[in-house]
C-alpha cells in the first residue's frame, strides 16, 4: 500500500528566505504525486502534481517540486516565501483507483 | 476548473442525533466520491470510496453502520453520521476525480462537525 512520510512538523522561515519542504513516499509503481496546501479551517488547494514526463514541476504561487525516483522523494520548493504562504502542506500520492494517502503534514510559519 | 461543494459548512448537534453532509460536483460527473475525516492539526483520513449506484467501501477501521454513504447520482455524495457522539467530531472533506488521466481529485472546501 502507498504511504507518505513528511519528516518535518512544523518549519519556520523568515520572509523573503527560500523554503524546501520534504516528502517521502513508498509505492510499488511509478506513483501519482501532489502537494496541498491548507488555511486555518479551510480545504484543500492543490498547489501541483507529478504524473509523468518532466520531473521537475511547476505550480501556482511560485512553488516547484522535483520527483527523485532514486530518492522516493517529491520535496517542494519556493525560492521566496511571502507571509501569506504560512498553512499547512500537505504531501499526497494516488493510486490507480484514485484514492489518495496524505502525509502528516508540515505546518509553515513566516516570520517577517 | 472543476468544483466541489459542500453543505453544510458547518454544524453543531446533539449527541445521540444524526447529520447528513452533502458533497455535490457542480460541472462533472463523478462515478466515485472520496470521504476523509481530519481531526484538529492531523492530516486527512480516506474513510471510505463512495461508488455511484453501488455500495460504498469502507477502510478498515470505519464503521459503516455509523458513517452511512449514499451515492444516489453522478452528483451528489451524502455522508451521515448516525447517533453522533463528541469523539465524531470533526473536519469531514470530500473529493471527487472528474475522470482526468492525470488521477487529480477536487477536494470540497470541508464539513466542521461539533458534537455536544
Amino acid at each position: 500500500a502507498q504511504s507518505v512520510t513528511q519528516p518535518d512538523i512544523h518549519i519556520t522561515v523568515s520572509e523573503g528566505a527560500s523554503l524546501e519542504l520534504r516528502c517521502n513516499y513508498s509505492y510499488g509503481a511509478t506513483p501519482y504525486l501532489f502537494w496541498y496546501v491548507q488555511s486555518p479551517g479551510q480545504g484543500l488547494q492543490l498547489l501541483l502534481k507529478y504524473f509523468s514526463g518532466d520531473t521537475l514541476v511547476q505550480g501556482i504561487k511560485g512553488f516547484e517540486a522535483e520527483f527523485k525516483r532514486s530518492q522516493s522523494s517529491f520535496n517542494l520548493r519556493k525560492p521566496s516565501v511571502h507571509w501569506s504562504d504560512a498553512a499547512e502542506y500537505f504531501c499526497a500520492v494516488g493510486a490507480r483507483n484514485n484514492d489518495m494517502r496524505f502525509g502528516a503534514g508540515t505546518r509553515l510559519t513566516v516570520k517577517p | 476548473g472543476a468544483v466541489v461543494s459542500q453543505h453544510p459548512s458547518r454544524v453543531i448537534c446533539k449527541s445521540g442525533t444524526s447529520v447528513k453532509i452533502e458533497c455535490r460536483s457542480l460541472d462533472f460527473q463523478a462515478t466515485t466520491m472520496f470521504w476523509y475525516r481530519q481531526f484538529p492539526k492531523q492530516s486527512l483520513m480516506l474513510m471510505a470510496t463512495s461508488n455511484e449506484g453501488s455500495k460504498a467501501t469502507y477502510e478498515q477501521g470505519v464503521e459503516k453502520d455509523k458513517f452511512l454513504i449514499n451515492h444516489a447520482s453522478l452528483t451528489l455524495s451524502t455522508l451521515t453520521v448516525t447517533s453522533a457522539h463528541p469523539e465524531d467530531s470533526s473536519f469531514y472533506i470530500c473529493s471527487a476525480p472528474p475522470g482526468l488521466a492525470d488521477n487529480e481529485q477536487f477536494f470540497g472546501p470541508g464539513t466542521r462537525l461539533t458534537v455536544l
